[in-house]
Parts: structure tokens; sequence; C-alpha cells
């Protein structure tokens, strides 16, 4: 139980470019899912949290018009890189956490390979 | 402020030899505390979790982990390793009261060697 699945698995885009990643929860529904991005050999960074029903919570540092965050149901989130450029390749990851027990811990997606041309 | 240091950022081991991954963290309160595994290319999966019940977890695959309130220490460790096992590993603190917010350590990269 508890499956996360993100899509896609990789993506080669060129500069200038939206790209789209959705995080799915499989078997549980969650509230609330979270983004992160992790480069290579570091470990992760919270970009931001989502909520269904409203709007994301960024971290700082993070640009809130760069990556538009949506979650529409309580089993989907998605991330989009706007007008993405080369400094956003990145390995970017998403997990959701079961609604209803905040005490329950995370689940990760497989991650989305990003590279800009 | 809260924060994990794990202690080695690559551990190499043989296989059948016991693993030790060490991670000591700082928290006001009492923390939960996570280990998860990733493999090249993969998400975290998660290994074990300390929620402030028994201080000795077992986790999956083998694994287990103590909490040592007075050492502010939960490592890592397996009695055997495996060639299957060798990944990077986070330590994760969860501070008490922050249901969202996780505090990831550095990361170790384990190998493993016939």
């Amino acid at each position: 139980g508890a499956v996360v699945s993100q899509h896609p698995s990789w993506v080669i885009c060129k500069s200038g470019t939206s790209v789209k990643i959705e995080c799915r929860s499989l078997d549980f529904q969650a509230t609330t899912m979270f983004w992160y991005r992790q480069f290579p050999k570091q470990s992760l960074m919270l970009m931001a949290t989502s909520n269904e029903g409203s709007k994301a919570t960024y971290e700082q540092g993070v640009e809130k018009d760069k990556f538009l965050i949506n979650h529409a149901s309580l089993t989907l989130s998605t991330l989009t890189v706007t007008s993405a450029h080369p400094e956003d390749s990145s390995f970017y990851i998403c997990s959701a956490r079961l609604t209803g027990n905040s005490n329950q811990p995370q689940h990760f997606g497989d991650g989305t390979r990003l590279s800009i041309l | 402020a809260q924060s994990v240091t794990q202690l080695d950022s690559h551990v190499s081991v043989s296989e059948g030899t016991p693993v030790l991954l060490r991670c000591n963290y700082s928290s006001s309160y009492s923390p939960s505390l996570f280990w998860y595994v990733q493999h090249p290319n993969k998400g975290l999966q998660l290994l074990l979790k300390y929620t402030s019940a028994a201080t000795l977890v077992k986790g999956i695959n083998g694994f287990e982990a103590e909490f040592k309130k007075s050492e502010t220490s939960f490592h890592l460790t397996k009695p055997s390793a495996h060639m299957s096992d060798a990944a990077e590993y986070f330590c994760v603190v969860r501070p008490s009261g922050g249901y969202n917010k996780l505090i990831f350590g550095a990361g170790t990269r384990l190998a493993v060697h016939p």
C-alpha cells in the first residue's frame, strides 16, 4: 500500500518550453503532497507543499510563477516548470501523506529527471 | 534549529559483513526520525521510522535503528550486507509538531563489495 506514482520519469526538452509533472497517490487519498528538488549527489530540498483545493505553500527562494503547483483532487498534484531553462535541469521528486493522519510518514514517487537543452 | 548530520558521506563494506550508517540529530523536542533509501534514479523508500514508541526500531530488508536520546543519535544497522543494499541512505527528522517539514541529512552512499 501507499504507492505514489510520478510521471513522466524522464523529460528532455528545449529551453523555453513548459513541462508538467504529475504526482498521483494510487491507493490512498492525500490532502497534502510535497515537491522536492534534488541536485546530483545532494540531498532533497523541499520546494513547496501542495494542498488540495488551496494554494501551495512555497519555501523561501522558490519562485511561485516559475514552479506552478495544482492540487485539484485528493490523488493528484501537478508541478509545471514554466519557460524552463538549463538551470532548471534537476531531479524532481514528489511525496504524499495519508489524509487525516499527520503523523504518518511521507511516501515518495520515483522522481522525474528533467533535462533542459 | 533542527538539523540532521550523517557522519559519513561514503561507507564501503564487503558482502556479508555488518553495516553501520551513523546519524545525529538536533531537535528541541521529541522528533520523529526516519531512514529512507534511494536507489539510482529512483525516489525514496521508507526503511523504518521512530515515533516515540520502542527505541529499537526494526525496518524492512533486515535493517534496524536505535534511538538514543542521550546521544541524540539514530544509527542504522544491518547484520549482514547484501549487494542489493548498495544505495544512498538518508536520515530524516520531522520535528515535533512539524507534520509537514522534513529535515534531510546529506546522505550516505553505501557501497557493497563481493
